[in-house]
């Protein structure tokens, strides 16, 4: 597609379901980050694949956090056990290889609300 | 470890009036230094960005300074408009990644 694709756009879920959020990249951008944005506060990094590698997962709040991606597209983040404090916007951003001063192309982020 | 801050919003002006929005951060290297826009209903976007002290970012008449000194990238605009209302994010580079400020909410009325 022409952008980054997340879906849904919006998830309500009881506390203690588990949610899966889904990220499609720009085609051929084998950098993939997530994000999450609490309501009033900054994006705080996550987690970051290169390929389907995740160099960098010190983002992770949790072990109820997980994520993964396949065939260097698609990319998938598991919240186990959902609590209220991990309602948040999910963002998910691509770049073309992950070099530090490359644009990152934003999805418009998944709003998850545990009730 | 590393970090932004940025001014707390929301900033509302008129139309035609000129636009600051502070941005210092804390770094142990020297990071590219970056401002991305969120206009209301869509993703961030990268508005402008510098990679060494002393450069000059700009894009749609916004302008930042990389300011190794004072660690500052302040964002100007000497006439803003209507459409520039959205929420604007100070950002380094870290390694891999990019750690963002919280945002400034900028309205612009007419």
């Amino acid at each position: 597609g022409a952008g980054v694709s997340q879906s849904p756009s919006n998830k309500v879920t009881e506390k203690g379901k588990d949610v899966e959020l889904r990220c499609d990249p720009i085609s051929g951008h084998t950098a993939l980050y997530w994000y999450r944005q609490r309501l009033g506060q900054g994006l705080e990094f996550l987690i970051y694949f290169q390929g389907n590698s995740a160099p960098d997962k010190s983002g992770l709040p949790s072990d109820r956090f997980s994520a993964e991606r396949t065939g260097e597209s698609v990319s998938t983040l598991t919240i186990q056990r959902t609590q209220q404090e991990d309602s948040a916007v999910y963002l998910c951003a691509s770049s073309l290889d992950g070099q530090t001063n490359e644009k990152l192309f934003f999805g418009s982020g998944t709003q998850l609300s545990v009730l | 470890g590393d970090s932004v801050t940025q001014m707390e919003g929301p900033v509302t002006l008129s139309e035609e009036a000129f636009l600051t929005i502070n941005c210092t951060y804390t770094a142990t290297g020297y990071p590219s230094l970056f401002w991305y826009v969120q206009y209301p209903g869509e993703g961030l976007q990268l508005l402008l960005k510098a990679t060494k002290a002393d450069d000059k970012g700009s894009n749609k008449g916004f302008e930042a300074t990389y300011r190794k000194e004072t660690t500052s990238f302040h964002l100007e605009k000497g006439s803003v408009q209507v459409s520039d209302s959205a929420v604007y994010f100070c950002a380094l580079s870290d390694r891999d990644k990019l750690i963002f400020g919280a945002g400034t909410r900028l309205a612009v009325h007419p």
